[in-house]
């Protein structure tokens, strides 16, 4: 069975950082694309990052380049978000999703989401 | 950045009901186009790629069409697990991926 398990969320003060990690299994984790998307509380759904199976292409969204850090350790079947100058907007819940192979990025598979809190 | 404006932003029906939501692009998409439920407090699950390839175990009674801006998510009769909310989402080859806003179907 497909699992992602997301861990890591907190509460953190704004300009403070953060790691988010992912946890997979059940599949062949280093032949997928894997991405982190973002839902602010009561909000809609953001991307934020993916990265491909090697590690060596990563994408953001604009409003956290340079900022956030994707990585993964294919070794370890782990992916990781590190979130530094952290804002009150960053504040969500952070999505680990995979991709689902077609035709361009969608997500197939997704964990529960690790609640991230930028707060004073 | 292309834009995606989903309508209705909130939908209310009743069992049984046909039930359309559209989602419309700022740019061509040709079918780059996926559609999710999310119910509260869980997660998003895809229903739908491709514009129109229903995932798999996903329902019959979904479909999807559409391509370049206009997109429409069908549900043939809604049944009592599907209130929930939908997204529309993009992606294109410049990296620029975008859901929609979101239409929450309730109960009518």
């Amino acid at each position: 069975e497909v699992q992602v398990v997301e861990s890591g969320g907190g509460l953190v003060q704004p300009g403070g950082s953060l790691r988010v990690s992912c946890a997979a299994s059940g599949f062949a984790f280093n032949t997928y694309w894997m991405n982190w998307v973002r839902q602010a509380p009561g909000k809609g759904l953001e991307w934020v990052a993916s990265v491909n199976q090697d590690g060596s292409e990563k994408y953001y969204v604009d409003s956290v380049k340079g900022r956030f850090t994707v990585s993964r350790d294919n070794a370890k079947n782990s992916l990781h978000l590190q979130m530094n100058s952290l804002r009150v907007e960053d504040t969500g819940v952070y999505y680990c999703a995979r991709d689902h192979r077609a035709a361009g990025l969608f997500f197939d598979s997704w964990g529960q989401g690790t609640l991230a809190t930028v707060s004073s | 950045d292309i834009q995606m404006t989903q309508s209705p932003s909130t939908l209310s029906a009743s069992v049984g009901d046909r039930v359309t939501i559209t989602c419309r692009a700022s740019q061509s998409l040709s079918t780059s186009l996926a559609w999710y439920q999310q119910k509260p407090g869980k997660a998003p699950k895809l229903l739908i790629y491709k514009a129109s390839t229903l995932e798999t175990g996903v329902p019959s009674r979904f479909s999807g069409s559409g391509s370049g801006t206009e997109f429409t998510l069908t549900i043939s009769s809604l049944q009592p697990d599907d209130f929930a909310t939908y997204y529309c989402q993009q992606f294109n080859n410049n990296w620029d991926l975008t859901f929609g806003g979101g239409t929450k179907v309730e109960i009518k």
